[in-house]
């Protein structure tokens, strides 16, 4: 099976723009979760979905938003960038029962300038 | 918020050697997992510890729990260069299936 793939890398935005990044699961998987991880922070969880509903939320400002398509896929949104969310952007996928275990995307790098 | 803290917070060995990373988290859990990043890439999961074992084994990797101390140690016999990495614990609790990430151990192991 192929693993998540995520989309784009690499993104170079300014303050103040928005960015969309996608996130497709690996096949069969419905839950869909999105990290965040900073050198000063580390790896901090935003959101989760399934079944096209957002299951969990982590606490992060409403700028950060995302959804999840019927095909599984989902993308997340942030508004008004700041500096302050440079970092890698990871998305995970986990099977439908059994375990916890997670399966994570490579990754997406947000630079803001 | 950390739920995990792993320690040390890096790791330098030779080649051959053991290596044995400690977590310690705060509340209680479902299940305890290890991951692995390589250089600011996508996370690979190693091993599952559920709340109800003590010892797991898989390969070169041996990860215990202890739950009344609230503690985990991952342990890699026979190191190899390739093991050069990032090592993150990461707690399960409660009916949520998020992760929560500890700060992470560098391992360098020399060649």
């Amino acid at each position: 099976k192929a693993g998540v793939t995520q989309t784009p890398r690499y993104l170079i935005k300014t303050r103040g723009q928005q960015v969309t990044l996608s996130c497709s699961p690996i096949s069969g998987h419905r839950s869909v979760s999105w990290y965040q991880q900073t050198p000063g922070q580390g790896l901090q969880f935003l959101f989760e979905y399934f079944s096209e509903t957002q299951r969990n939320k982590g606490n992060f400002p409403g700028r950060f938003s995302g959804r999840q398509f019927s095909n599984s896929r989902s993308e997340m949104n942030v508004s008004t960038l700041e500096l302050g969310d440079s970092a890698l952007y990871l998305c995970a996928s986990s099977p439908p029962v059994g375990t916890d275990t997670q399966y994570f995307g490579p990754g997406t790098r947000l630079t803001v300038l | 918020s950390q739920q995990g803290e792993e320690d040390p917070q890096a790791l330098s060995i030779q080649e051959g050697e053991n290596a044995t990373m400690n977590c310690s988290y705060k509340t209680s859990i479902n299940n305890l997992q290890w991951y692995r990043q390589n250089s600011g890439r996508g996370l690979v999961h190693l091993i599952l510890i559920r709340s109800n074992e003590r010892e797991k084994h898989s390969g070169r990797l041996r990860v215990t729990l202890d739950t009344s101390k609230k503690s985990s140690s991952l342990l890699i016999t026979a190191s190899r260069a390739a093991d050069t990495a990032s090592y993150f614990c990461a707690t399960v609790a409660g009916a949520n299936s998020k992760l929560t990430f500890g700060k992470g151990i560098t391992l360098s192991v020399r060649p």
